[in-house]
């Protein structure tokens, strides 16, 4: 059963400060994501890497950005949290060959005060 | 440019009533499309995917999606819904590398 982890799952940072989300996976997928899920706007791709030390932008990178050096681990940071970044962030995993599902994690809430 | 259009925000239902929910996407290439649920406080998890053949695909749980390449449309659907139905659903569809969802579904089933 493959599983996805996420370092936190409620996390409360002030304006100015530096976040790191934290997403583990244990199949040996090659491609992971982050999104923010947001009401009404559905998930938005921040961020996506294909292999270890590859990053692409998603649709909304502004504000955050990534590290893969490690297989199995893909980290978010936000460089300066502002208010606007309070969403729920989700990781996901998927293998690059063959059936091509998505596979999430359980999500981080953040609340940027 | 790939999109994906839900057209229900939210819909309420009772439970026995029947369900389909409108999924229309726009994508040049080979679609691989997809329905994933939400329940309240757990993790997006996959209903069902289509990558090719019989454009009728069955999922979890009773839920079935088809496939109209000439509508660019995958509609999921459920003859029955159950109180336990209650979620949020997404429409997805894969690109290259990236998926593109839509903005999702509430759905309340009343008891």
């Amino acid at each position: 059963d493959v599983k996805v982890t996420q370092s936190s799952r409620y996390l409360v940072k002030r304006t100015g400060e530096k976040v790191f989300l934290e997403c583990v996976q244990d199949m040996d997928h090659e491609n992971m994501f982050w999104y923010r899920q947001d009401p009404g706007l559905g998930l938005r791709l921040i961020y996506f890497s294909y292999d270890v030390k590859m990053k692409e932008k998603g649709d909304i990178p502004e504000g955050y950005s990534v590290s893969r050096e490690k297989k199995e681990r893909f980290s978010l940071i936000l460089e300066s949290a502002s208010t606007n970044q309070t969403s729920m962030y989700l990781c996901a995993s998927s293998p690059r060959q063959g059936r091509y599902e998505q596979y999430f994690g359980p999500g981080t809430r953040l609340t940027v005060t | 440019a790939q999109s994906v259009s839900q057209h229900n925000h939210h819909v309420i239902l009772s439970e026995a009533a029947s369900l389909e929910l409108g999924c229309n996407y726009s994508y040049g290439g080979t679609v691989n499309l997809f329905w994933y649920v939400q329940y309240p406080g757990q993790h997006l998890q996959l209903l069902l995917k289509y990558f090719s053949g019989d454009p009728l695909v069955k999922g979890i749980k009773g839920f079935e999606a088809e496939f109209i390449k000439s509508k660019f449309s995958f509609n999921l659907r459920k003859p029955s819904v159950q109180w336990s139905d209650t979620a949020e659903y997404f429409c997805a569809v894969r690109g290259t590398y990236k998926y593109i969802f839509g903005t999702g579904t509430r759905l309340k089933v009343l008891a």
